[in-house]
């Protein structure tokens, strides 16, 4: 069925470290897959999203990388800073929806 | 610039009552529009979607329905609330045809007790 998963659920990383979050996902028909980003008590907020053909996009310091092959996606945060801290979902197109992944929790520790 | 509406912002509701949640997009024409709930410390669960007046998909039976009564409003609604209906509801938009960028309404908190 239409499934997207996402690792880990919680992720610790010092300041100015690097953050990545892995996600996978089921239908191969799958071309667009967005990242939001989500402050406590707040609304997702979409960050980068990238299509099916294109492998890498970047915007400052975050990144995104698709692998179709092996229906892989991931997002990088570089130079991580404390506002980075928050929930984000990973996701992947199907038809008229996107399924999104369960959330990873980032810290980002001082 | 195309806006999101929600309302009421916070509701508290006793167990059996009925419940409206209403959506509705400014600045696009012939929104797909999306309902999630989230509960508390969770993921996004899709609940409903419609690409049209009157065409909602239902993606997990509950005592829940939605309404597409207008082109940009989204109704989410129940005859009889339980307390697993508690979360965060949020509407979302996106444009028809040839993107899929969806965006976030500010959410609804609803409190069953």
């Amino acid at each position: 069925g239409e499934n997207v998963e996402q690792h880990p659920s919680t992720l610790s990383v010092q300041e100015g470290d690097s953050a990545v979050i892995k996600c996978t996902y089921s239908d191969s028909a799958s071309n667009y897959f967005p990242w939001y980003k989500q402050e406590l008590g707040k609304r997702p907020q979409l960050i980068i999203d990238i299509r099916s053909n294109v492998g890498e996009k970047k915007d400052q310091r975050i990144a995104v990388t698709l692998n179709k092959t092996a229906k892989h996606f991931s997002l990088h945060i570089t130079e991580t800073q404390p506002e980075d801290s928050a929930v984000y979902f990973c996701a992947a197109s199907i038809n008229d929806k996107i399924i999104f992944g369960k959330g990873t929790r980032l810290h980002i520790l001082p | 610039s195309q806006t999101i509406h929600q309302w009421p912002a916070t509701l508290v509701q006793p167990v059996g009552s009925p419940l409206s949640l209403e959506c509705t997009v400014e600045g696009t024409s012939n929104p797909n529009l999306y309902w999630y709930r989230q509960a508390a410390g969770r993921g996004l669960q899709l609940l409903f979607y419609s690409v049209g007046i009157g065409q909602i998909s239902s993606e997990v039976p509950q005592n829940l329905s939605a309404s597409r009564p207008q082109d940009r409003q989204f109704i989410l609604s129940s005859k009889k609330l339980l307390l697993s209906d508690s979360g965060f509801y949020l509407c979302a938009w996106s444009v028809l045809v040839g993107t899929y960028e969806q965006y976030f309404g500010p959410g609804t908190r609803l409190t069953v007790t």
